[in-house]
């Protein structure tokens, strides 16, 4: 079965742009989160969705936005880009909502922003 | 609210020897913990996970955790390192209580195995 897959997997821009990142999960996953990961701020949620409803949202400023398709593949936006968006984009995708269940990662997309 | 720590930024250990990377948490109601491992440039795998029975679970790649209740830790340990397991180690509780579920991290323990 293939493994979740995250595009693209490096991207550069310039404040004040946006961007979309992709996130494709594993068949059969319709649970999907996404994390920033930082030197400095380690793993920090973003959102969930689940059946093509954001469920869960964390402590980040309405610039970054997401959603989910009903094939579950899910997209996440970030408006008016800053330095400190700088960071690697995990996305994750689990079988169900429970927390029984583990969650299982794509290999990320490196945002780097200038 | 829930929370994990892990108390070692770094683990230095000889190749072969026995390893343990530490995590203690926080939370209200059953734990439901994991964890992670992060190779280089590549997104997180899992490894185990505890959510009711045995205190000794065991995962991928000869790991095996440990849930103590009464010290509310789940230590991850393996009998005999390989310089392969150098990787940076998460732990991780799932929070169900807000109505959405997420994940918490702990700050990561990267492990050095010395050949």
């Amino acid at each position: 079965k293939a493994g979740v897959t995250q595009t693209p997997r490096y991207l550069i821009k310039t404040r004040g742009q946006q961007v979309t990142l992709s996130c494709s999960p594993i068949s059969g996953h319709r649970s999907v989160s996404w994390y920033q990961q930082t030197p400095g701020q380690g793993l920090q949620f973003l959102f969930e969705y689940f059946s093509e409803t954001q469920r869960n949202k964390g402590n980040f400023p309405g610039r970054f936005s997401g959603r989910q398709f009903s094939n579950s593949r899910s997209e996440m936006n970030v408006s008016t880009l800053e330095l400190g968006d700088s960071a690697l984009y995990l996305c994750a995708s689990s079988l169900g909502r429970d927390s029984v269940f583990e969650q299982y990662f794509g290999p990320g997309t490196r945002l780097t922003v200038t | 609210a829930q929370s994990v720590a892990q108390p070692e930024d770094q683990v230095n250990v000889a190749e072969g020897n026995p390893l343990t990377v530490k995590c203690t948490y926080s939370v209200s109601g059953n734990p439901y913990l994991f964890w992670y491992v992060q190779y280089p440039n590549r997104g997180l795998q899992f490894l185990l996970k505890y959510i009711t029975g045995d205190n000794l679970v065991k995962g991928s790649y000869g790991f095996e955790a440990e849930f103590n209740k009464s010290q509310t830790s789940f230590h991850l340990k393996k009998p005999s390192a390989l310089v392969s397991d150098s990787a940076l180690y998460f732990c991780a509780v799932r929070d169900g209580d807000t109505g959405g579920f997420k994940t918490i991290f702990g700050a990561g323990t990267r492990l050095f195995v010395k050949a």
